[in-house]
C-alpha cells in the first residue's frame, strides 16, 4: 500500500512562473517530510524539509507547505528555471525510525 | 564533504548469474541504506542498516539477496542468482542517526539481467 502519493506524474510551466508539486500521505504517525529532486543517471538530491511542527520551510526559490489535517503538502518553485527541470519526489518519515517512504514522482519540465 | 560512492555504475548480467554493488557511505553517516527503484517508481528500502547492525531488512528477499555492513562503513549487496525481474536502479544512501537527518543518495548502479 502506497503511504506517499503523488498524483501527478508529469507538471509543464513557463520559465518565470510559479511550479507547484503536490504530494500526499495517509500515515498520520509521520512527521518528517522531504523533496528530492532527481536528474537523469544521477541519484536522488535533498532538495528540502520540514518537520511537522511547522507548516512552512522556505529555502531561496523552494518553499514546502505542510497542511496536516489534510495530510498533503506542496512544493512551490518560484521563479521557475529551466534547470529546475528533473524528477520531484516527496518522502516521508515518522516515530523516529529513520524509515523513509517515497512518492512515485512528478516529471518537471520548465519551458524557456 | 564526498557524497555516497557507488559502484559499478552499470551492470549487464545473464539470469541465474551473481552479481555485487558497493556503496561507501559519507564519512561519519552510522545510517545506511540500500533502495531498489524501478522504471516510473519510488525507491524502495532493501535494508537499512544502523552501523554494522541491519535494523530493518524486512522487504530483503532473502532467498537471493544479502548484505553486509561488516565494518560499519562501506557496504556491499548482492543478488545471487539474479533473476529478469531484478532489474532496476540499486540506490546506497546515508544519513545521521537521529531524528530529522535527511537521506543522502549515491548516483546508483542500473542493474539491467538479459
Amino acid at each position: 500500500d502506497q503511504q506517499v502519493k503523488q498524483n501527478s506524474p508529469s507538471l509543464s510551466v513557463q520559465e518565470g512562473r510559479i511550479s507547484i508539486l503536490n504530494c500526499d500521505y495517509t500515515n498520520s504517525m509521520f512527521d518528517y517530510f522531504l523533496w528530492y529532486k532527481k536528474y537523469p543517471a544521477e541519484g536522488p538530491t535533498f532538495l528540502i524539509s520540514i518537520s511537522s511542527i511547522k507548516d512552512k520551510n522556505e529555502d531561496g526559490r523552494f518553499t514546502v507547505f505542510l497542511n496536516k489535517s489534510a495530510k498533503h503538502l506542496s512544493l512551490h518553485i518560484v521563479p521557475s528555471q529551466p534547470g529546475d527541470s528533473a524528477v520531484y519526489f516527496c518522502a516521508a518519515s515518522g516515530n523516529a525510525g529513520n524509515q523513509f517512504y517515497f512518492g512515485t514522482g512528478t516529471s518537471l519540465t520548465v519551458i524557456p | 564533504e564526498a557524497g555516497v560512492v557507488q559502484s559499478p555504475r552499470y551492470k549487464i548480467i545473464e539470469k541465474k548469474q551473481p552479481v555485487a554493488f558497493w556503496c561507501n557511505p559519507i564519512s561519519g553517516h552510522n545510517t545506511l541504506y540500500w533502495y531498489r527503484q524501478n522504471l516510473g517508481q519510488g525507491p524502495e528500502l532493501l535494508i537499512r542498516y544502523e552501523n554494522e547492525e541491519a535494523v530493518d531488512d524486512s522487504q530483503l528477499p532473502k532467498d537471493r539477496f544479502s548484505a553486509e555492513r561488516l565494518k560499519g562503513v562501506d557496504s556491499t549487496l548482492k543478488i545471487q542468482p539474479a533473476e529478469l525481474g531484478d532489474s532496476a536502479v540499486y540506490l546506497c544512501a546515508s544519513s545521521l542517526r537521529g531524528n530529522n537527518s535527511p537521506l543522502h543518495f549515491g548516483n546508483g548502479t542500473r542493474l539491467t539481467v538479459t
